[in-house]
């Protein structure tokens, strides 16, 4: 099974600056990867798929890079509405695997 | 609309069973691959279950053979039959639909999820 590890699990981040969250397969993926949000009480939003394609509807703050075993997801300039948690999920290999999640936080 | 609707949650006795339903629409299950994905409280997410357009199913570990996905064409729902179930299988469970042109890919939509609480 392919272990998915995100880093930091908490990110501290003022409203307006960037925010930059990891996340590292245990093996290469390729491409692979997702990114979800979920705000407290909600199910996960589709943020980012194949590493750096944005999901309709999704902000364009947000972006995705990276390939193979190191992945990052980037918020330009923070609002309110995305403090939330993250999490990357891969699906090139069975069993899928998420992250255990990124929460960012009000600085 | 692309939507999901889980339904069939609740509060149940370690050793039982409970059927989870997920009403589609917008799209039709059958043409589709679908998972369930579970989490339990203040935890992250674990994938369960799929099953694809042609029939076949998987299983993670953690639910093989106690859990079986399914569907019902003509009522375009998705289904998940739990059994003996554990304590440590609280959580709240999503259907959700596969996505991507490979039998493996992400997954949009996400249903609301459905509670289902093992207790004593």
């Amino acid at each position: 099974e392919i272990v998915m590890t995100q880093s930091p699990a908490t990110l501290p981040v003022s409203p307006g600056e960037r925010a930059t969250l990891s996340c590292r397969a245990s093996q290469t993926v390729s491409s692979n990867l997702a990114w979800y949000q979920q705000k407290p009480g909600q199910a996960p939003r589709l943020l980012i798929y194949g590493a750096s394609t944005g999901a309709t509807g999704i902000p364009a703050r947000f972006s995705g890079s990276g390939s193979g075993t190191e992945f990052t997801l980037t918020i330009s300039s923070l609002q309110s509405e995305d403090f939330a948690v993250y999490y990357c999920q891969q699906y090139n290999n069975w069993p899928y695997s998420f992250g255990q999640g990124t929460k960012l936080e009000v600085k | 609309e692309v939507q999901l609707v889980e339904t069939g949650g609740g509060l149940i006795q370690p050793g039982g069973s409970l059927r989870l339903s997920c009403a589609a629409s917008g799209f039709t299950v059958s043409g589709n691959y679908m998972s369930w994905v579970r989490q339990a409280p203040g935890k992250g997410l674990e994938w369960l279950s799929i099953i694809y357009s042609g029939g076949s199913t998987y299983y993670a570990d953690s639910v093989k053979g106690r859990f079986t996905i399914s569907r019902d064409n003509p009522k375009n729902t998705l289904y998940l039959q739990m059994s003996s179930l554990r304590v440590e299988d609280t959580a709240v469970y999503y259907c959700v639909r596969g996505n991507g042109g490979s039998y493996l890919g992400w997954f949009d939509p996400w249903g609301q999820g459905t509670l289902v609480t093992v207790s004593s």
